[in-house]
Parts: structure tokens; sequence; C-alpha cells
């Protein structure tokens, strides 16, 4: 079992670029999530999914989208790039009733 | 609406001795609470989750943390430290079962030899 997988685990983007960060999970959890981690700030919940076909906004979703064609995968992409969205950014699945598994983040730099 | 408070971003402890990180939250109905661990580089690990039932909770690695509602609280202690157990820790609420965690901004926790 691979558990939770993002890719790329590294990134630094120029500002007003556009890229997908990836997230798939082989553990057929049904609920996914996007987060993104500040320094001193916490998790901030971007987007989160409760199955395939059904997406829903977070607390900061300004600047993203995602998508959920499958169960297993939940890409979040930016359209264009800002500072702003240097951050690290952390992906999770749960099954119902569970709390939720963490992969390993992707640090984005924009510069 | 939920929100966590965690006092202190900076915790240093001898090894040996007790760790002790306070976790303080609101929220407009009986909360699912939970605790995880962060080491460097690394995604997040839970350490121990109160939904319902037994207020003291036990987890990994030798933490426990005790839900009191009157108090809002749920602070996670660990009787001796270790020095595996530097990393960063999160305190994180839930309304209920909708697992839509708000998280704390974190505790670092340095063990000194």
């Amino acid at each position: 079992n691979a558990g939770v997988t993002q890719t790329p685990k590294f990134r630094i983007l120029k500002i007003g670029q556009s890229m997908t960060l990836q997230c798939t999970q082989d553990m057929n959890h049904n609920y996914m999530y996007w987060y993104r981690q500040d320094p001193g700030m916490g998790l901030k919940l971007i987007y989160y999914s409760v199955g395939a076909g059904i997406t829903d906004k977070g607390e900061v979703p300004n600047g993203y989208n995602v998508s959920r064609s499958t169960t297993e995968d939940f890409p979040l992409r930016l359209e264009l790039a800002a500072p702003s969205q240097t951050s690290v950014y952390f992906c999770a699945s749960r099954k119902t009733n569970q709390p939720q598994h963490f992969g390993d983040g992707t640090r984005l730099s924009i510069l | 609406a939920q929100s966590v408070t965690q006092l202190g971003s900076h915790v240093s402890v001898s090894e040996g001795a007790l760790v002790l990180l306070r976790c303080n939250y609101s929220s407009s109905v009986p909360p699912y609470l939970f605790w995880y661990v962060q080491y460097p580089n690394q995604g997040l690990q839970l350490l121990l989750k109160y939904t319902t039932g037994a207020t003291l909770v036990k987890g990994i690695n030798g933490f426990e943390a005790e839900f009191k509602k009157s108090e809002t609280s749920f602070h996670l202690t660990k009787p001796s430290a270790h020095m595996s157990d530097a990393a960063e820790y999160f305190c994180a609420v839930s309304e209920g079962n909708d697992y839509k965690l708000s998280f704390g901004a974190g505790t670092t926790v340095t063990v000194r030899a």
C-alpha cells in the first residue's frame, strides 16, 4: 500500500505560470482534501471532495481549482501562480468515519 | 464554525521530562478532536483522536490526551520525553463526524539531552 502519494515533491514556478499538483491514493477512500501549510499558520483547507464527481470549496479556495474524475485521483490546479501561493501543499484522504491520512507534501515556490 | 488555539508555539523539554502541549477549541456542536505530529519534510501522522465516549484517550508513542468539555480543552501529554519526540504537533477539531478539520498553528517541540 502506497497510501497517499503527492507529486512533485518540490517545484519552483514563475509568476503567472500554471501547474497541477497531483494526488493519488490507493486505499479506496471516498473523501479527499487539499490543504496549504504556511509557517506559523497551521493547515488551511483549500478544497475537498466527498466522492468522484463531487468537490466543494474549503476555507481558502481562491486561485485554485480541483477535479475528481476518479476515486483515486484529486489534482489541484494553479492557473496563474502568484507569490502568495508559495506554500507547502498537503493532500489527505479518508474513509467514512475515519481520520485523514496525509501525503508527504509538495513544496512550491513562486518567484 | 470551529477553531483551535494552541498555547505556545515552541516548547523545550529535557529528555525524560513531562511533555505538555495545550490545546483549546471552540465548536458549536460536540467536537471531534485530534492531535497530529509532523516530522521534518513529512506529512502529518495521527497521534490520537477523541470522538465520543471515554474522555482520556491514549495514542501512539506513549502520548495521551484528555477531553475536558467544561474547559474546552484537549491537552496532549507524555510522561517522559524521548529525543525522537522532537517534531511539530498540531491540534485539530471537526464539528462532529464531518471530519472537515480546523487546525491550530502548531507547537514545535525540542528535546534537550
